[in-house]
């Protein structure tokens, strides 16, 4: 398996605009999460799905976020409109229930809203 | 709420020393206890998996301990190579819901 896959890898754009995150998790993963990483704060969940089903987003820092999960093999993350302040590495991890807790983490998305 | 920290300050030791990195959390008790390397530019990566029940566990030259009186973990590198320095955090799952909070994590550098 390739393991998880984000897209893009660097995103850089301005506060105003929308950007949209992506991510495929490990096939027959049946959790995904999205965490955002910064140096003050460090690595934050900001919300988790079971089956394609938001379970907890309670850490999603705004109205302008928004995450989606049409199917078992694609999730986004939206933010709308961005902020100088929403930039960061924002990480998608899968993981499956049967083989225990471990996580599964993607390579990231680095974003820089100016 | 759940609070877990990590050493801030970097650890730097020698080449074939054991490194030892502590993480330690406030209030309720987890289920379970991570640990994840992430190297730069990239996404964490897990290591180790302790649970509430268990003292120790051990990987090749990894080990980790869990003292739920103390409410702390530690992880060890014994023979610590260049290769082991990276980013190490702790993660916890208080209630088994695979929700995860993460420490800060301490940066590990081994010098040859």
């Amino acid at each position: 398996d390739a393991g998880v896959i984000q897209s893009p890898r660097h995103e850089v754009t301005e506060m105003g605009q929308e950007v949209t995150l992506r991510c495929k998790p490990i096939s027959g993963h049946d959790y995904l999460f999205w965490y955002r990483q910064t140096m003050m704060r460090g690595l934050e969940l900001l919300i988790y799905f079971n089956n394609n089903v938001p379970i907890d987003d309670s850490g999603m820092p705004e109205d302008r976020f928004s995450a989606k999960m049409p199917n078992a093999s694609f999730s986004t993350l939206k933010i709308q409109p961005s902020e100088p302040r929403d930039s960061a590495v924002y990480f998608c991890a899968s993981k499956e229930r049967e083989k225990g807790n471990i996580q599964y983490f993607g390579a990231g998305t680095r974003l820089s809203v100016l | 709420s759940q609070k877990i920290e990590q050493n801030s300050e970097a650890l730097n030791i020698q080449e074939g020393k054991t490194a030892t990195l502590t993480c330690n959390y406030t209030n309720y008790s987890p289920a379970y206890l991570q640990w994840y390397r992430q190297d730069p530019g990239r996404g964490p990566v897990f290591l180790l998996l302790i649970r509430e029940n268990e003292k120790e566990k051990r990987k090749e030259r990894l080990k980790v301990t869990f003292d739920t009186t103390l409410k702390q973990s530690l992880f060890h590198i014994t023979a610590s190579q260049p290769a082991d320095s990276a980013t190490y955090l702790c993660a916890l799952d208080r209630s088994n819901t695979g929700k995860l909070i993460f420490g800060q994590g301490t940066t590990l550098q081994v010098k040859p």
